[in-house]
C-alpha cells in the first residue's frame, strides 16, 4: 500500500505570494492533518479534515487555509507569505478518528 | 493547556547498548493515546510505538518498549541493542480521545536528538 504523498517536495516563494501544498493520504484513510515544523516552534498543528469537513483548527492566522476533496486528498493554502512561514509542512493521514497518524515526507517551503 | 515535555534535547549511546528517552505530558483528559515518532535526517516522520492510556500493559515493538506511568503522566521510550539506523530525532506525542468519539490533534514535544555511535 502506498504511503502518504506530498507535492511539491520543495518550494521557494517570495514574500507576499501565495502557495498551495497538496497531500494524498493512504488509500482508505479519511482523516488528513497538517502540521508546521520549524526549529524554533517545533511541530505545530494547523488543521484536520475528515470526510471533507474541517474538524479541528490550530492557532494560526486566517492566511492558512485548507480543504479536502471527496477522494480524501487535501490541499493547504497560505496567502500573503511571510518570512516566518518558512518551514517543513507535514501532512498525516489516519483511517479513522482514533487511529495513529502516518506522515508524508513533507514539503519544504522557503520564503525569501 | 495540554503539553508534552522532553527534558533531554540531545542524547548519545554506543551501538548495541540501551538508552531511555524521557517524556512527561500534561492533560486533563482521561482518555488519550501516546506515541513515539522517529524523524531521521531524511525528515520522514515514522511511528515507532503507540500506547493506549486505558491499557496498563506497556507497549513493545521489537527493540522498542515504553514505560507508561499514567499517574505520573510519564511515557519513556527504551531502545535496546541500539543500531546506527536509530540515529534520529525522537518525538513524544499524545492525542486526546474526546467525548463523542472525536479526537483532538497530535500534541508533540520538542524532541530528543539521539545519536548512536559506532
Amino acid at each position: 500500500k502506498a504511503g502518504v504523498t506530498q507535492t511539491p517536495r520543495y518550494l521557494i516563494k517570495t514574500r507576499g505570494q501565495q502557495v498551495t501544498l497538496s497531500c494524498s493520504p493512504i488509500s482508505g484513510h479519511r482523516s488528513v492533518s497538517w502540521y508546521q515544523q520549524t526549529p524554533g516552534q517545533g511541530l505545530q498543528f494547523l488543521f484536520e479534515y475528515f470526510s471533507e469537513t474541517q474538524r479541528n483548527k490550530g492557532n494560526f492566522p486566517g492566511r492558512f487555509s485548507g480543504r479536502q476533496f471527496s477522494n480524501s486528498r487535501s490541499e493547504m493554502n497560505v496567502s500573503t507569505l511571510e518570512l516566518g512561514d518558512s518551514a517543513l509542512y507535514l501532512c498525516a493521514s489516519s483511517f479513522s478518528q482514533i487511529n495513529e497518524q502516518f506522515f508524508g515526507p513533507g514539503t519544504r517551503l522557503t520564503v525569501l | 493547556a495540554q503539553t508534552v515535555t522532553q527534558s533531554q534535547p540531545e542524547m548519545s549511546v554506543q551501538e548495541a547498548e540501551t538508552v531511555t528517552l524521557s517524556c512527561t505530558y500534561d492533560t486533563s483528559e482521561s482518555n488519550y493515546y501516546l506515541f513515539w515518532y522517529k524523524q531521521p535526517p531524511s525528515r520522514q516522520m515514522i511511528l515507532v510505538i503507540r500506547q493506549e492510556a486505558y491499557k496498563q500493559q506497556n507497549a513493545t515493538e521489537n527493540r522498542f518498549s515504553v514505560n507508561f506511568q499514567k499517574a505520573a503522566k510519564s511515557f519513556s521510550l527504551k531502545i535496546s541493542d541500539s543500531q546506527l539506523g536509530d540515529t534520529a530525532m525522537y518525538f513524544c506525542a499524545f492525542i486526546p480521545y474526546l467525548y463523542g468519539g472525536s479526537q483532538g490533534n497530535l500534541i508533540f514535544g520538542k524532541g530528543t536528538k539521539l545519536s548512536v555511535k559506532p
